[in-house]
């Protein structure tokens, strides 16, 4: 089947960094998104990285892709409260318009 | 650019009735739009695919009859649950597509919907 896994779970204390962790499906995959959900909101897109890229840095967000593990991971430096949410990772499948999201992965930061 | 807007953020609506929901690209036009399903605490589910002027694309386990989705123009798509029930209620987000620079057609997420069948 097509899962995208993601640790479900994830508290960090205020200013601490934090590292989300992803195992995609499609080692053809072009592009690997990650995206922030608030309570009742939709998404908002985080960042993104290209396949031929091994990792991507984006002020306090930093991407890691290691394709040969299909392993994706952000990482937030100086993590905040606002900070606290549900990330999913995305893959878009190769050959489709498809994304298939991660499980998710809920981060709490405390104060 | 690139805003998606769903009409309504939220609607409760009895058991047997349906509920239409609305998505809209504000400032671009849409080759594409999907629909996706969110429960409680879990992922999004791709429902459909949709692309103006032909009949949508359901993904294994969707019921067209129960999801009936029409895109009549470029900028709009509708869901409608049809004879909704409580198991209905969910979180509907939709997303348009359009042609970018990374060479495919990259998705823009709408704000969702939230329904809620009594």
């Amino acid at each position: 089947g097509e899962d995208v896994e993601q640790s479900l779970f994830l508290s960090v204390r205020e200013g601490d960094s934090s590292v989300i962790n992803c195992t995609y499906t499609d080692s053809s995959s072009t592009y690997l998104y990650w995206y922030k959900q608030e309570p009742g909101a939709g998404l908002q897109l985080l960042t993104y990285i290209f396949s031929n890229m091994d990792m991507k840095q984006d002020q306090r967000l930093t991407v890691l892709l290691n394709k040969k593990d299909k392993h994706l991971s952000l990482r937030i430096a100086d993590t905040q409260t606002g900070d606290s949410a549900i990330y999913f990772c995305a893959e878009v499948l190769s050959g489709t318009y498809k994304y298939i999201f991660g499980t998710g992965t809920r981060l709490k930061v405390l104060a | 650019g690139a805003v998606v807007s769903q009409h309504p953020s939220r609607v409760i609506c009895k058991s047997g009735t349906s509920v239409k929901i609305e998505c809209r690209s504000l400032d671009f036009q849409a080759t594409t739009m999907f629909w996706y399903r969110q429960f409680p605490k879990q992922s999004l589910m791709l429902m459909a695919t949709s692309n103006e002027g032909s009949k949508a694309t359901y993904e294994q386990g969707v019921e067209k009859d129960k999801f009936l989705i029409n895109h009549a123009s470029l900028t709009l798509s509708t869901l409608t649950v049809t004879s909704a029930h409580p198991e209905d209620s969910s979180f509907y987000i939709c997303s348009a597509a359009r042609p970018s620079q990374r060479g495919y057609n990259e998705q823009f997420f709408g704000p969702g919907t939230r329904l809620t069948v009594l």
